[in-house]
């Protein structure tokens, strides 16, 4: 079966030290994966997407990497600060370029003083 | 630009009632999409709407409606609301129907169905 699964545990870490979530899926074959952060009660906010041909996308302190070999995506936050504490969820496309995204359940991230 | 808004942020319904939830979108844009979001799950797609007048369904379309009269409007009908469709209900928007193209949410409706 298709399924896209993320740590369901939060990952708690100290202020400064960098952060990496894991999304891992199975039966897919997505062009794109996207991820999201999403503070409680709102909605989720887009962060980076990458492309089945790239290795790794940048932006400021976030760093994603895209492995379709292992079927893998790896979400870096580097020097992370408390206001970094969100649930972080991953997503990609169903039907090969067609915008009908997958989303993971997220992982909870807090960011310790 | 007011994004993507939706109402009710909050909503109690009793088993059997009707009621539409609103969204809009001031982006011109031409994708809009209903997600429902329970605990443990990931945002699951209820239906879709590529333009004006075409709708499709999502992954859990059951005891949902949708229609797209105008490129900002896109309401989801629940037509005799369960318990299991207690959620949060995110409507969202992109330019286009294209996969790597950034989907923006709104604030969320959160519905209770006793």
């Amino acid at each position: 079966s298709q399924k896209i699964e993320q740590n369901s545990e939060a990952l708690n870490i100290q202020e400064g030290k960098t952060a990496t979530l894991t999304c891992n899926y199975t039966n897919y074959s997505p062009a794109y994966l996207q991820w999201y952060r999403q503070d409680p009660g709102r909605g989720p906010v887009f962060l980076l997407l990458i492309r089945e041909n790239e290795k790794e996308k940048r932006k400021e302190r976030l760093k994603v990497t895209f492995d379709t070999t292992l079927k893998q995506s790896l979400f870096h936050i580097t020097a992370s600060q408390p206001a970094d504490s969100a649930t972080y969820l991953c997503a990609l496309d169903d039907l090969g370029g067609y915008n009908k995204l997958i989303f993971g359940a997220g992982t909870r991230l807090a960011v310790h003083p | 630009n007011a994004g993507v808004t939706q109402t009710p942020k909050f909503q109690v319904l009793k088993t059997g009632q009707s009621m539409t939830l609103q969204c809009a979108q001031d982006m011109n844009h031409e994708y809009m999409s209903w997600y429902r979001q329970d605990p443990g799950m990931g945002l699951r797609l209820i239906h879709y709407s590529v333009g004006a007048g075409i709708t499709d369904q999502g992954e859990v379309p059951n005891g949902y409606n949708v229609s797209r009269s105008t490129t900002e409007d896109f309401p989801l009908r629940l037509l005799s609301a369960a318990p299991s469709q207690t959620s949060v209900y995110f409507c969202a928007s992109s330019y286009s129907r294209l996969a790597q193209e950034t989907q923006y949410f709104g604030p969320g409706t959160r519905l209770l169905v006793l």
